[in-house]
């Protein structure tokens, strides 16, 4: 089976920068995507990672270590519309989906 | 580019009766497309991969009977829930990916279903 573990809450300031864990265990493994979520919309992508190390794509970045199973999302800059739900999602022949992580941004 | 529609946005329906949800890419041709179930504050739960052509194909502990899944064309999958029951009342998005690669996907707007 399979299974991605990520902190179910994070809070941080307006402007200060958060990161955003995740952990997984799965057979098949493709790579690590991050999706952002807001309340009531649609998930959207943000980021991929096939191989290890950094990838950044303005103010978010994601990270990968293959052999530690294990990623994370780190967003700069914090704006109050980053309020919303970050999802790690493992990469196989279909995408299976974390828990979700809930971003409070306090002003 | 890479925008997928669905259709109807939200739906009330009796118990009993079946729902049809459309998941349209309006921009790109999709050969697969995933069906997923959201409740409250929760995760996207996959429930069935669409292929163009072919059968779908479920996830453990979904009811291909129930949740039936036809993707008649590169462009459109539809999701029908038959006999509805209040307990299927939830959140359904369906995404489609980009040149089959499936760590990119777009997803539409998401339908909410409630059965009463």
């Amino acid at each position: 089976g399979q299974s991605l573990e990520q902190p179910s809450e994070v809070t941080a300031v307006e402007g200060a920068i958060v990161q955003i864990n995740c952990t997984y265990q799965t057979s098949g493994f493709y790579g690590l995507s991050w999706y952002q979520q807001h309340d009531g919309g649609a998930p959207t992508f943000l980021s991929y990672n096939a191989l290890d190390g950094l990838e950044e794509t303005g103010r978010f970045s994601s990270f990968l270590s293959r052999s530690d199973s294990y990623g994370y999302l780190l967003l700069q800059e914090l704006q109050m519309k980053d309020s919303a739900s970050y999802f790690c999602a493992v990469n196989r022949d279909k995408i299976i989906f974390g828990k979700g992580t809930r971003l409070h941004i306090l002003p | 580019g890479a925008v997928v529609s669905q259709h109807p946005s939200w739906v009330i329906c009796k118990s009993g009766t079946s729902v049809k949800i459309e998941c349209r890419s309006l921009d790109f041709q999709a050969t697969t497309m995933f069906w997923y179930r959201q409740f409250p504050k929760q995760s996207l739960m996959l429930m069935a991969t669409s292929n163009e052509g072919s059968k779908a194909t479920y996830e453990q502990g979904v009811e291909k009977d129930k949740f039936l899944i036809n993707h008649a064309s590169l462009t459109l999958s539809t999701l029908t829930v038959t006999s509805a029951h209040p307990e299927d009342s939830s959140f359904y998005i369906c995404s489609a990916a980009l040149d089959g690669e499936t760590y990119e996907q777009y997803f539409g707007p998401g339908t909410r279903l409630t059965v009463t």
